[in-house]
C-alpha cells in the first residue's frame, strides 16, 4: 500500500467553480501535512500547511482527519492560475515527506 | 544564490555511464533531500542528509546509487553503470530545520539512451 494516496483526477471545472479533492495517508503516526502545488515541468512549490483545526488561506481550505487518516483541499472560486497538479505531502519522522502521486485540476475560461 | 540550485538541468547519456547530479541548498539549511520524479508520479524519495551525514537513505533504489555531502552544504548525486529506467526528473530540496518547509530545486532531467 501506498504511503499516500490520492485521487489522480483530473479535474476539469470552469472559471469561477468550486473544486474539492482527497488524499489518504497510512502511517497513522504521521507528524505534519501539506499541500504542494507543482506546475507542468516545474518544482513542487508548498502551498500551504494543513492544521488539526483545519486553515484558510484566501480561497484554499485544507482539512485533516486523523481518524480516518484523510486531507483534503477545497478552492473556491476558481482562477484560470489554479491550473496544476497538486500534491498532498505527509511528514514522517519529522523529516522524511512523502508525496502523493498529485491530484491534476484544468480550470477552463 | 536565493533558491536550491541544481546543475546541470538536463543531461542525456548513454546506457552503463556513470553521472553526476549537483544540488546547491539555500545557504543555511542544514536539511537535504533527494527525491525522483517520473512522467504522472509524485516525487519518490531518495536520501536525506541532516547536515554531512546520510540520516536515512532507505529510498536509493541499488548499489549504483550513492549521494555525498562533505562538507553540509552542495550534495552530489552519482549514478554508475546507468540504465534507461533511471530516466527520470531528479530533485533536490533544503530545509532550514526538521519541521519547516522544504524547498526544492528545478531539477535535473535525466534521460538515458
Amino acid at each position: 500500500r501506498k504511503e499516500v494516496e490520492q485521487d489522480p483526477g483530473p479535474f476539469n471545472v470552469p472559471e469561477g467553480a468550486t473544486v474539492a479533492f482527497n488524499c489518504t495517508y497510512s502511517n497513522s503516526a504521521s507528524q505534519s501535512f501539506f499541500w504542494y502545488r507543482q506546475d507542468c515541468r516545474k518544482e513542487p512549490k508548498l502551498l500551504m500547511s494543513v492544521y488539526s483545526s483545519g486553515n484558510e488561506d484566501g480561497r484554499f481550505t485544507a482539512q485533516l482527519n486523523r481518524a480516518s487518516q484523510y486531507i483534503s483541499l477545497l478552492i473556491r472560486d476558481s482562477k484560470l492560475s489554479d491550473s496544476a497538479t497538486y500534491l498532498c505531502v505527509v511528514r514522517q519522522f519529522d523529516y522524511k515527506l512523502s508525496f502523493g502521486a498529485g491530484t491534476t485540476v484544468t480550470v477552463r475560461a | 544564490g536565493a533558491g536550491v540550485s541544481q546543475t546541470p538541468s538536463n543531461k542525456v547519456t548513454e546506457k552503463g555511464k556513470y553521472v553526476e547530479l549537483r544540488c546547491d541548498p539555500i545557504s543555511g539549511h542544514t536539511a537535504l533531500y533527494w527525491y525522483r520524479q517520473s512522467l504522472g508520479q509524485g516525487p519518490e524519495f531518495l536520501i536525506y542528509f541532516q547536515g554531512t551525514g546520510a540520516a536515512d537513505d532507505s529510498g536509493l533504489p541499488n548499489d549504483r546509487f550513492f549521494a555525498v555531502r562533505p562538507e553540509g552544504s552542495v550534495s552530489t548525486l552519482k549514478i554508475q553503470r546507468t540504465e534507461r529506467g533511471d530516466s527520470a526528473v531528479y530533485l533536490c530540496a533544503s530545509s532550514s530545520g526538521l519541521n519547516t518547509e522544504a524547498f526544492f530545486g528545478q531539477g535535473t532531467r535525466l534521460t538515458v539512451v
